[in-house]
């Protein structure tokens, strides 16, 4: 399958801080690209689907303003999480699709103190 | 009621026993069925898609009833590998379409 990258693997930092993800699809060029999130024990969340040179388009209840996000090209897309706060801690996962299915990066673990 | 709905288990079984996993998905417009295998602190990984007509994959084995609105996997001779999280995952058609996850099954093969 697909292979997606993402960087870091995990990040600790202070509240108030603003943290970068990014996701790059490595063999394939990705016109979308989906942000997740996931809470312990809880499913993945869509939070917003990320398109190469225009918009993302976010899911209902997600912040735009708080989650930014830039797909400047087909193999990259990144999530920008602003002034982060203790409740954005959380399991990030981006997502891009090829002709055979959905593939995930190995996630991004946020932990704001 | 959730979209994608899953018994969260645990499933504790023996290795080499058969186990079998269910899924029901509220949108009757749904057109993509997958099973993902996700690990402890890992990302889901695509374990596979689901076909009207059922599918195999070596151990696994996937079926769909639309008309129940039902997904199934069946893990044969379960391995001590085979302990994770299955989450069950709809979709629509597209290439860009968004999914939809279960909260996913635990599961545990012991000795």
């Amino acid at each position: 399958g697909a292979v997606v990258s993402q960087h870091p693997s995990w990040v600790i930092c202070k509240s108030g801080t603003s943290v970068k993800i990014e996701c790059r699809s490595l063999d394939f060029q990705a016109t979308t690209m989906f942000w997740y999130r996931q809470f312990p024990k809880q499913s993945l969340m869509l939070m917003a689907t990320s398109n190469e040179g225009s918009k993302a388009t976010y899911e209902q209840g997600v912040e735009k303003d708080k989650f930014l996000i830039n797909h400047a090209s087909l193999t990259l897309s990144t999530l920008t999480v602003t002034s982060a706060h203790p409740e954005d801690s959380s399991f990030y996962i981006c997502s891009a699709r090829d002709q055979v299915g959905q593939f995930f990066g190995p996630g991004t673990r946020l932990t704001v103190l | 009621r959730k979209e994608v709905e899953q018994d969260p288990g645990p499933f504790n079984v023996p290795e080499g026993a058969t186990v079998a996993f269910n899924c029901t998905y509220s949108n009757s417009a749904s057109q993509s069925f997958f099973w993902y295998r996700q690990d402890c602190r890992k990302e889901p990984k695509l374990l596979m898609s689901v076909y009207s007509s059922g599918n195999e994959d070596g151990r696994f084995t996937a079926q769909l009833n639309r008309a129940s609105q039902y997904i199934s996997l069946l893990i044969r001779d379960s391995k001590l590998s085979d302990s994770a999280t299955y989450l069950c995952v709809v979709g629509p058609t597209g290439t860009a379409s968004k999914l939809t996850f279960g909260t996913g099954t635990r599961l545990q093969v012991t000795l």
